[in-house]
């Protein structure tokens, strides 16, 4: 089983919908989870870090579930501009495991 | 402020050559990691220097090697070149502590002919 799984898409959503990623994670013991975005032949970075309680930025909401050991991403009002791949990521003192992303179509 | 500043943007190498990629850190940071992406999937972690060590290291052959100098910038090697070494390769740059924010260089595309 792969350490992060992550559902590829492509989702392809209209401007102004509302879309859901999942991540799954295999260590039970992983401390720290964050969600990065990557543009088409870009470099990735930080969208937003993830904690048990859940957070919100903007129209972005991220949520932890230990329990089950996922990970969620929710977009909100969806703009032309969000359209990328979005990473579900598990920090570590040394390394960070990525998975392989979800690609995200925003259609006007 | 500079960001992770890498070079070559991109190259071309045949099979069984050697390359190195450079890589200097965000200023005021201390560590750098650096990873493979492959067309299609997630950065892989090849390793991680800190102090001008290596601390750890992904699951990759002793063809990749590296190196963090004094001024905490770094080089990655890639020895006897594979087709399968194609890829982007990402330097990351953050501070070696717990729930750090890594900040990426635009990387290095390769291609392996």
């Amino acid at each position: 089983r792969k350490e992060v799984e992550q559902d590829p898409g492509p989702f392809n959503v209209p401007e102004g919908a509302t879309v859901a990623f999942n991540c799954t994670y295999s260590n039970s013991a992983s401390q720290s989870f964050f969600w990065y975005r990557q543009d088409c032949r870009k470099e990735p970075k930080l969208l937003m870090s993830v904690y048990s309680s859940g957070n919100e930025d903007g129209r972005f909401t991220a949520q932890l579930n230990r329990a089950s050991q996922y990970i969620s991403l929710l977009i909100r009002d969806s703009k032309l501009s969000d359209s990328a791949t979005y990473l579900c990521v598990l920090g570590g003192t040394y390394k960070y495991i990525f998975g392989t992303g979800t690609r995200l179509k925003v259609l006007a | 402020d500079a960001g992770v500043t890498q070079s070559p943007t991109h190259l071309i190498k045949t099979r069984g050559q050697q390359v190195t990629l450079r890589c200097s850190p965000k200023s005021g940071h201390d560590t750098v990691s650096w990873y493979q992406q492959a067309l299609g999937q997630g950065p892989q972690f090849i390793f991680q220097y800190y102090e001008e060590e290596e601390r750890q290291r992904g699951n990759f052959p002793d063809r990749f090697s590296g190196h963090q100098f004094p001024n905490y910038s770094s080089e990655l090697n890639v020895n006897a070149l594979l087709l399968g070494d194609s890829a982007l390769y990402l330097c990351a740059s953050s501070f070696f502590s717990a729930e750090k924010e890594l900040f990426f260089g635009e990387g290095s595309r390769l291609t392996v002919l």
